[in-house]
């Protein structure tokens, strides 16, 4: 089975500043996907970065970076320049097992202070 | 980009009736769909996965014949809640994995938030 862990219940960041939320996950598979997903007030699932977990690069989208660590099994996401719109809940997932399932970890919810 | 239709986005209905949930793929055929449920403040869990013409898979824990998964086309999956209670209002959101990419393999439907009365 997959286990996604995200210590975070909370974080606050200043508006502009940079901001980590922590992932770490655990699964038998060699093969397998990490992925971050934003989550406002609306409920719609925003996917915002991935990772494979054979990709020697880590991940970045945008203002989104992915700090892969294979080998302490860690996904953290990094947010630059943090705007206002940034504050939702952030979930860390893993993709991988029988059909590919995608298991959640309990999410961080970030708010930006202006 | 990859849409999967879900429908409603919110209903209300009263304890001891069914309600039906939609996803619809439009862009794309989805093999497999994953059914999840958000209660308030918590993480998505899965509550089961089902593939195009056979028998949904459930998740250790959840009613099978409570929460009724149809699958019959590549474009179109369902979730009925049936016989719903109180304890059944939560928010359903589907994803759907059409291993060709876009988001990489999944899209999520838009959420349906459930109000038993």
């Amino acid at each position: 089975a997959q286990k996604i862990t995200q210590t975070q219940p909370g974080m606050f960041v200043q508006e502009k500043e940079a901001v980590t939320l922590d992932c770490t996950y655990d699964t038998s598979d060699q093969s397998y996907g990490l992925f971050w997903y934003k989550q406002p007030s609306s409920g719609e699932m925003i996917f915002l970065i991935y990772q494979g977990s054979y990709d020697e690069q880590n991940a970045t989208e945008g203002r989104y970076s992915l700090n892969f660590q294979k080998a302490r099994k860690s996904a953290n996401l990094v947010i630059s320049a943090s705007q206002l719109g940034d504050s939702a809940m952030y979930f860390c997932a893993i993709r991988a097992g029988g059909y590919q399932k995608v298991t959640f970890g309990t999410g961080t919810k970030l708010q930006v202070i202006p | 980009g990859a849409v999967v239709s879900q429908h409603p986005s919110r209903v209300i209905c009263k304890s001891g009736t069914s309600v039906k949930i939609e996803c619809r793929s439009l862009d794309f055929q989805a093999t497999t769909m994953f059914w999840y449920r958000q209660f308030p403040k918590q993480s998505l869990m899965l509550m089961a996965t089902s593939n195009e013409g056979s028998k949904a898979t459930y998740e250790q824990g959840v009613e099978k014949d409570k929460f009724l998964i149809n699958h019959a086309s590549l474009t179109l999956s369902t979730l009925t809640v049936t016989s719903a209670h109180p304890e059944d209002s939560s928010f359903y959101i589907c994803s759907a994995r059409d291993g060709k990419g876009g988001n990489y393999g999944y899209t999520f439907g838009s959420g349906t938030r459930l109000t038993v009365v």
